[in-house]
């Protein structure tokens, strides 16, 4: 969906390197989520915030730190990368109106390797 | 916590075939939903599913939610090429957020 970006789209880094992956919406959402996948091991919440004064950890958050810049603006940051963080990440969004039945919007992905 | 189990991981079919895909919550589940990812693209959503027994068909795909609102199911009749990728369910249960399967990759061959 063009309403989410994701800077960069591919990123080749070094192990203990800091890494900042970005994220941008116009869809005028209050939440935000940065996802891991991984071939077989699905989609995997790694931060969430529901506004720009919230910052709640996900599965796993361990190695990961997050920023909401502004209602539009998460970035993720990982502080010193290794090689196991090699993985696609995606950043997702939900307008949080729906309850329940907030359904997610995904941006295209940032492919990560760590060499 | 909440887990949701996706079964089968993979499977491969001939271009008219039936596929399924089914999933399990370890929780009753307040809603369902389902998000298909093209290869190299990003999970789009589908559907949501919310009542129980809730039966929703868009065009050849059918999904259903089970009386106990703890599993759910895809079904595509006569699979086409366009069908290529990979199927997630993800419900919420109480949590915050969504908790998604691992998926199940489909392959069809023309």
């Amino acid at each position: 969906d063009a309403d989410v970006t994701q800077t960069p789209r591919n990123r080749i880094t070094k192990t203990g390197k800091r890494i900042m992956l970005e994220c941008s919406q116009t869809k005028g959402h209050d939440r935000m989520y940065w996802y891991r996948q991984d071939p077989g091991l699905g989609l995997r919440l790694i931060y969430y915030s529901f506004d720009v004064k919230d910052i709640n950890k996900g599965e796993i958050s361990d190695g990961y730190s997050v920023s909401r810049q502004a209602q539009a603006k998460f970035s993720l940051s990982l502080e010193s990368a290794i090689p196991n963080q090699t993985a696609l990440y995606f950043c997702a969004t939900s307008d949080g109106t729906g309850g329940i039945t907030d359904t997610q919007y995904f941006g295209p992905g940032t492919r990560l390797t760590v060499l | 916590g909440q887990q949701v189990m996706q079964i089968p991981q993979y499977q491969h079919v001939q271009e008219g075939e039936d596929f399924t895909t089914y999933c399990n919550s370890s929780t009753t589940l307040s809603n369902i939903q389902w998000y298909k990812q093209r290869p190299g693209g990003h999970p789009v959503f589908l559907i949501q599913l919310v009542k129980s027994g809730e039966v929703k068909k868009q065009k050849r795909l059918t999904f259903q939610f089970g009386e106990a609102k703890k599993n759910s199911s895809l079904h595509i009749t006569a699979t086409q090429t366009t069908d290529v990728g990979t199927y997630f369910c993800a419900g919420y249960s109480g949590y915050s957020t969504l908790t998604f399967g691992k998926g199940t990759m489909l392959l069809v061959s023309p």
